[in-house]
């Protein structure tokens, strides 16, 4: 299912970058997610937006920021990147729920 | 906010035998209660959900059960195939949290041919 994509799909990276993640859409959904998973704890929601106005924060929004540029677009941030944040990060859209999900970013923070 | 709590972590069938896992919420206000199933390396792929307002939904090998008064609710997996093993997470969301979801912290099923 290529209508959610997400850029990169691996990143390397050092304590104290910035770093973003883009996904983007097709399904012409107005709902966009930001997860992260780690192993054990499933998966957790950072940031959501119901359309392009409106900005939500979840359980874990502590050391990330989102944009919505677009309907079709939303962004996540790591202002300054730490070793704690290496997670795989998923975005996902749908109409009412995360339904459609990306293939994850997986994230490593040296 | 919401907690949903997963048993087991991890599940070993025989090919041909069935699968439950169970799943509990906290929130009496929950609604919603999606099931997501996800292969190895892939993405996490919804496969059913229920709603408040219905005790079973069946699609083919796959159900979901709810019960509203002890707040949990279960995936029933039929007649399992090897193609079956997956991690599955559940999930619940409530008006009282901005519908948010709150996902279980997932079972590592392997049905053994």
């Amino acid at each position: 299912d290529a209508d959610v994509t997400q850029t990169p799909r691996n990143r390397i990276t050092k304590t104290g970058k910035r770093i973003m993640l883009e996904c983007s859409q097709t399904k012409g959904h107005d709902r966009m997610y930001w997860y992260r998973q780690d192993p054990g704890l499933g998966l957790r929601l950072i940031y959501y937006s119901f359309d392009v106005k409106d900005i939500n924060k979840g359980e874990i929004s502590d050391g990330y920021s989102v944009s919505r540029q677009a309907q079709a677009k939303f962004s996540l941030s790591l202002e300054s990147a730490i070793p704690n944040q290496t997670a795989l990060y998923f975005c996902a859209t749908g109409r009412n729920q995360p339904q459609h999900f990306g293939d994850g970013t997986r994230l490593s923070i040296l | 906010g919401e907690n949903v709590e997963q048993h087991p972590s991890t599940l070993s069938v025989q090919e041909g035998d069935s699968a439950v896992i169970k799943c509990t919420y906290s929130d009496s206000a929950s609604n919603y209660f999606p099931w997501y199933k996800q292969e190895l390396g892939k993405r996490p792929q919804l496969i059913i959900d229920i709603r408040s307002n219905v005790g079973e939904k069946k699609d083919q090998r796959i159900a979901v059960t709810l019960n509203k008064t002890a707040k949990h609710f279960s995936l029933h997996i039929t007649e399992t195939q090897p193609e079956d093993s997956a991690v599955y997470f559940c999930a619940a969301s409530s008006p009282n949290t901005g519908n948010q979801f709150y996902f279980g912290t997932g079972t590592s099923l392997t049905v053994i041919p």
